[in-house]
């Protein structure tokens, strides 16, 4: 079993290009993350979903969207990149509505010059 | 607001000795509250959960102490090695909702 997969791995846009993060997972989990982790920040919720065809914000959504493609896949956008937006991104899923742990896709480093 | 507070940021531990990792928390409904080992170039993976019914839970070398009085619970790691050189979080998190993270330390065991 692969996990979580994410890609790219690694990328470099320019201030204003879009970007769209996939990830993918092959546990047959309900719910979905997608976190930012900044140096002395820790780990940040940009947006999470559930259960399939619902999405909510979390605590840094600005700047973003997402979308639950499917039970297995949920992409993170960035319509209009900026420097405030150099992080590395992790998507992480689990079951629902239990104390399952969370598992972690190994990130994408993403710079925005 | 930080709703989970971490300390220290940084720590370094002579091989053989005792790392200890503290966090605090606000919200009284938490009822879950993992700790998460990040290596370089990977994504964070569970290490040890407890739940507030209990203040200890020993996982071999790893143990969670919880004081819901506190509203503290700290990560021992018993005999630390060099292989335990990584950034720890810990998570809180209330029924049916997202984790929320501390700020992360980042480990160094030296020989």
């Amino acid at each position: 079993n692969a996990g979580v997969t994410q890609t790219p791995k690694f990328q470099v846009l320019k201030t204003g290009q879009s970007m769209t993060l996939q990830c993918a997972q092959d546990m047959n989990h309900n719910s979905m993350y997608w976190y930012r982790q900044d140096p002395g920040m820790g780990l940040r919720l940009i947006y999470y979903s559930a259960s399939e065809g619902t999405t909510d914000k979390g605590e840094v959504p600005n700047g973003y969207n997402v979308s639950r493609l499917n039970k297995r896949e949920f992409s993170l956008r960035l319509e209009s990149a900026a420097p405030s937006q150099t992080s590395v991104y992790f998507c992480a899923s689990k079951y629902s509505n239990s104390n399952q742990p969370q598992h972690f896709g190994d990130g994408t480093r993403l710079s925005i010059l | 607001q930080q709703q989970v507070k971490q300390s220290p940021q940084s720590l370094i531990v002579q091989k053989g000795g005792i790392s200890i990792i503290n966090c605090a928390y606000e919200n009284t409904a938490f009822d879950y509250f993992p700790w998460y080992q990040q290596f370089p170039g990977k994504g964070p993976a569970l290490l040890i959960a407890i739940r507030p019914d209990v203040s200890e839970k020993k996982e071999g070398r790893f143990t969670i102490s919880f004081n819901k009085s506190a509203k503290q619970f700290s990560l021992h790691i018993m005999d630390s090695q060099p292989g335990d050189s990584a950034t720890y979080f810990c998570a809180a998190r209330r029924r049916n909702t997202p984790l929320v993270f501390g700020k992360g330390t980042r480990l160094s065991v030296i020989a």
